[in-house]
C-alpha cells in the first residue's frame, strides 16, 4: 500500500542555516510526488513538484527512488519559511488517481 | 482568479447532532475533494468527484458521512449523527483535470474547523 512518512514533527533551525525536511515514500507504481506548505493563517498551497525540478522560494528536491525518498531542501533559510510543510504521494488507485500526504513537519526559523 | 470557498470556517455541536460543510470550488475544476486533518496528521482523502460523479468513496464512513455535489459544482459534505472522534479541520480542494497531476494541482480552501462535545 502506498505510504508518506515524515520522521520529524518539528524541525528548528537558526536563519541562514541549512534546512532539509524528510519525506520517504513506499508505492509499487511510479511515483509523482509533491511538497504542499501551509503558513500561518492561510490555505494548504503546492510548494513545488519532482517532475518539474524547479526551484520555488530557494527549496529544491529531488526524488531519489533507490531510497524511495523526496528530501525538501534550502540551502539558507529565512524567517519566513516558517510554516508546516506536507510531502505528498500521487498514486493510482479505485479507477482514478489520488494525492495521500504525510503527516507533515513544522519547520521554525529562529531570527 | 477566486480561490476555493468553504463555509462555514467554525462549528461547535454535540455528539449525535447533525452537520453540514459546504464548498465552492474554483470556475472551470472539474474535480473537487474532500480531505479530513485530524489534529498532528495530514490531510485523508473522504471523497472525491469529478463533475457530478463520484470516483472514489473508499474511505468516506458510510454510516454517517455523505457528500453530494449536484449539477457538478458546489459540494456539500454532512455528518449525521457526529462522534467525538470526527472533530478535525475539512478540507475542500478542486483541480482543473482528474487525479491531481503535476499540471493539475489541488487547490484548497480555508477548510471548517469542526469541534464535537
Amino acid at each position: 500500500a502506498q505510504r508518506v512518512t515524515q520522521p520529524e514533527k518539528l524541525l528548528s533551525v537558526f536563519k541562514g542555516a541549512p534546512v532539509e525536511l524528510k519525506c520517504n515514500y513506499s508505492y509499487s507504481g511510479s511515483p509523482e510526488l509533491f511538497w504542499y506548505v501551509q503558513y500561518s493563517r492561510q490555505r494548504l498551497q503546492l510548494l513545488l513538484r519532482h517532475i518539474s525540478r524547479e526551484s520555488i522560494k530557494g527549496f529544491t528536491a529531488d526524488l531519489n527512488k533507490g531510497e524511495t525518498s523526496f528530501h525538501l531542501k534550502k540551502p539558507f533559510a529565512q524567517e519566513e519559511d516558517s510554516a508546516m510543510y506536507y510531502c505528498a504521494l500521487r498514486y493510482s488507485g479505485a479507477g482514478s488517481y489520488q494525492l495521500t500526504f504525510g503527516k507533515g513537519t513544522k519547520l521554525s526559523v529562529i531570527p | 482568479e477566486a480561490g476555493v470557498a468553504q463555509s462555514p470556517r467554525y462549528k461547535i455541536i454535540e455528539k449525535r447532532q447533525s452537520v453540514a460543510f459546504w464548498c465552492n470550488p474554483i470556475s472551470g475544476h472539474a474535480t473537487l475533494y474532500w480531505y479530513q486533518q485530524i489534529l498532528g496528521q495530514g490531510p485523508k482523502l473522504l471523497i472525491q468527484f469529478q463533475n457530478n460523479g463520484v470516483v472514489d468513496d473508499s474511505q468516506l464512513p458510510k454510516d454517517r458521512f455523505s457528500a453530494e455535489r449536484l449539477k457538478g459544482v458546489d459540494s456539500t459534505l454532512k455528518i449525521q449523527p457526529a462522534k467525538l472522534e470526527d472533530s478535525a479541520v475539512y478540507l475542500c480542494a478542486s483541480s482543473l483535470n482528474e487525479g491531481a497531476s503535476y499540471n493539475s494541482p489541488l487547490h484548497f480552501g480555508n477548510g471548517t474547523r469542526l469541534t464535537v462535545t
